[in-house]
């Protein structure tokens, strides 16, 4: 099993420009989100998913959207990127809220310059 | 709103020894806290789920406690290794996952 596969890896945007950074889960998992890790700060919830076609914001959501169209994917969008972006960005999957492991990809490390 | 807070300074052990990490929250008891460990560059990989009601849960070893009176976690890691070397994040199991900051470890030879 591939787990949680995020792409890509590394990536340099340009103040102003958009992306889309994609997360895909082979787990059949309901629950989907995503996370921003500062240093000094821990993981920061982003956006996150209960099932498909629901979505709901976490703890710093401005700056990014999200869809959830399939169990599989769950890709977060950045706007208009900000230098205040730049961070690794984390998603993780799990098959319930509470009382499971959840499964985090390898991260993508993003700079906006 | 619920915070986790672990010690941000790194934790320097001699190989061999018990290497004790902490997690403590604010507000509500949470009904399940979680231990993840994280190397550089990666994500973190689960290690260990505690339950309200369990006051103590092992797996090999890996020790954790969970004090609700204390508002407390603490994290163990008997007869520590080189490799155990990482950082180590708590985190509170509600809506999602509430993380606390993480914990560095490192264990010297």
């Amino acid at each position: 099993n591939a787990g949680v596969t995020q792409t890509p890896k590394f990536q340099v945007l340009k103040t102003g420009q958009s992306m889309t950074l994609q997360c895909a889960q082979d787990m059949n998992h309901e629950y989907m989100s995503w996370y921003r890790q500062d240093p000094g700060m821990g993981l920061r919830l982003i956006h996150y998913s209960v099932g498909a076609g629901i979505t709901d914001q976490g703890e710093v959501p401005n700056g990014y959207n999200v869809s959830r169209s399939t169990t599989e994917d769950f890709p977060l969008r950045l706007l208009s990127a900000a230098p205040s972006q730049t961070s690794v960005y984390f998603c993780a999957s799990s098959s319930r809220q509470l009382d499971t492991e959840a499964f985090f990809g390898q991260g993508t490390r993003l700079t906006v310059v | 709103s619920q915070k986790i807070e672990q010690n941000s300074e790194a934790l320097n052990i001699q190989e061999g020894k018990t290497a004790t990490l902490t997690c403590n929250y604010t507000n509500y008891s949470p009904a399940y806290l979680q231990w993840y460990r994280q190397d550089p560059g990666r994500g973190p990989v689960f290690l260990l789920l505690i339950r309200e009601n369990e006051k103590e849960k092992r797996k090999e070893r890996l020790k954790v406690t969970f004090d609700t009176t204390l508002k407390q976690s603490l994290f163990h890691i008997t007869a520590s290794q080189p490799a155990d070397s990482a950082t180590y994040l708590c985190a509170n199991a509600g809506n999602m996952l509430t993380f606390g900051g993480g914990t560095r470890l490192m264990v010297k030879p």
